[in-house]
């Protein structure tokens, strides 16, 4: 089974900050990189997703992926408080079959 | 936006029971998941499958069997409830299998006593 590690498990962050999300992963033939949010008693929803290395920005949400180092993070600029959720990274491979493993998720909570 | 409704909401059963929980899509997505999620684990695969008739094992599958009888609809089914399977269970689907984005259900919540 693919190995997907987030960190950290959670974090409190003022209103107006950065925030920073990690995760690892353990397949270097991953292809697929998502985050999902999902904000309590909701479904996960996603957010974003990157193919290739480099960085990806949508307004003040930010994806960079590294594949030589087998990592992908998520950065949240000017954190608001409807920005609270748990947050889910994911992956997957290109081969048939290679479905989207889950990381356990990192709790933000944005304080006003 | 894609839509996906489970049923029921919340469900109470107790040991040894048989429960199916139900999910069916209206955009015509090829494929189908069920996740279950539970603190300290995550989103954990337990079946999916890429059209009607199809079934394809996941991380988790045991104890739970599952079928898609129609593109829309996908099924998974508790013969013999255990506690250890009291969890909040999702039902989603996508176009693609890893480029493309899932779209989840609501969820529905077991309790097995």
């Amino acid at each position: 089974q693919q190995n997907v590690q987030q960190s950290p498990e959670s974090l409190i962050v003022p209103e107006g900050a950065r925030t920073s999300l990690n995760c690892t992963f353990s397949d270097s033939a991953s292809q697929y990189f998502w985050w999902y949010r999902q904000h309590s008693g909701k479904a996960p929803k996603a957010l974003m997703s990157i193919f290739s290395n480099g960085e990806k920005e949508e307004g003040r949400f930010t994806i960079h992926l590294n594949k030589a180092s087998l990592h992908f993070s998520l950065h949240i600029r000017d954190s608001q408080p409807s920005d609270s959720a748990l947050y889910l990274c994911t992956r997957a491979g290109n081969s048939a079959g290679n479905k989207l493993t889950f990381g356990i998720g990192t709790r933000v909570l944005v304080r006003p | 936006e894609a839509a996906v409704t489970q049923s029921p909401r919340n469900k109470v059963t107790v040991t040894g029971g048989n429960v199916t929980l139900s999910c069916r899509q209206t955009n015509s997505h090829n494929y189908m998941y069920w996740y279950r999620q539970d603190t300290g684990h995550g989103l954990r695969l337990i079946h999916y499958s890429y059209g009607a008739g199809n079934l394809q094992i996941g991380d988790v599958p045991d104890g739970y069997k599952a079928t898609r009888t129609t593109q829309e609809d996908f099924f998974l089914l508790l013969e013999l409830a255990s506690p250890s399977q009291t969890s909040l269970y999702f039902c989603a689907s996508s176009d693609g299998i890893s480029n493309e984005r899932l779209f989840f259900g609501h969820g529905t919540k077991l309790s097995v006593l």
